[in-house]
């Protein structure tokens, strides 16, 4: 069973609509959840992190926190074109590392 | 630029060939990882420093594979005796010691080095 799960999509929705982004973990003493957003060809950029049960809100993204369910989501209001990339889920693993899941891949469309 | 800074950014070597790459983290960041990602796939973490010292290995990491960070600042990566498999983006982050919250602080990747193994 791997540690990260998340659907590789591609999660397909129109401009302006909300996307709504799912990940599981598997190690219940994980603490610490960080959303990441990948371009093709660049490098992951963090996107937001959350240490406790609930909802974090920053600009268009929240992200959501159910320990008990040991799953994290993240949804963006108002989606663009230009949120088009995968979207990588990471939780801090046993030791001070993060682990990530395979992605899942965002299309906006106009 | 404060950045992560990795080079070279594209490497192609041939089967056999020993590679090298370079990371400079951000300055005031004690913590420094090595992952590798190859397409279609999230992030695979290979090792991990704190300062100088090399905490944490991949038990998946061929022993071909080592990592350096001597004085606490810059890291190296080598590959020696490549094979096609090694094949991927070798992304370098790093992370600011952990204050005040509990668990793993946030990472900041580089750009990657992309290696290609002909």
């Amino acid at each position: 069973q791997k540690e990260v799960e998340q659907n590789s999509g591609p999660l397909s929705v129109p401009e302006g609509a909300i996307a709504s982004l799912n990940c599981t973990y598997s190690d219940r003493g994980s603490q610490s959840f960080f959303w990441y957003r990948q371009y093709s060809g660049k490098s992951p950029e963090l996107i937001m992190f959350i240490y406790s049960n609930g909802d974090k809100e920053d600009g268009r993204f929240t992200a959501q926190l159910n320990k008990a369910s040991q799953y994290v989501s993240l949804l963006i209001r108002d989606s663009q074109p230009s949120d088009s990339a995968t979207y990588l889920c990471a939780v801090n693993g046993d030791t001070d590392k993060l682990i990530f899941g395979t992605g899942t891949r965002l299309q906006v469309f106009p | 630029d404060t950045g992560v800074s990795q080079n070279p950014r594209h490497k192609i070597t041939k089967r056999g060939q020993n590679v090298t790459f370079r990371c400079d983290p951000i300055s005031e960041h004690n913590r420094l990882y090595w992952y590798r990602q190859t397409l279609g796939q999230g992030p695979e973490f290979l090792t991990y420093f704190q300062n100088e010292a090399q905490l944490e290995k991949s038990r998946l990491l061929s022993d071909r594979f080592s990592a350096e960070r001597p004085k606490g600042s810059f890291s190296t990566l080598e590959i020696q005796r490549t094979e096609q498999g090694d094949s991927a983006m070798y992304l370098c982050a790093s992370s600011p010691r952990i204050t005040g919250t509990s668990g793993t602080g946030e990472l900041f990747f580089g750009e990657g080095s992309r290696l290609t193994v002909l």
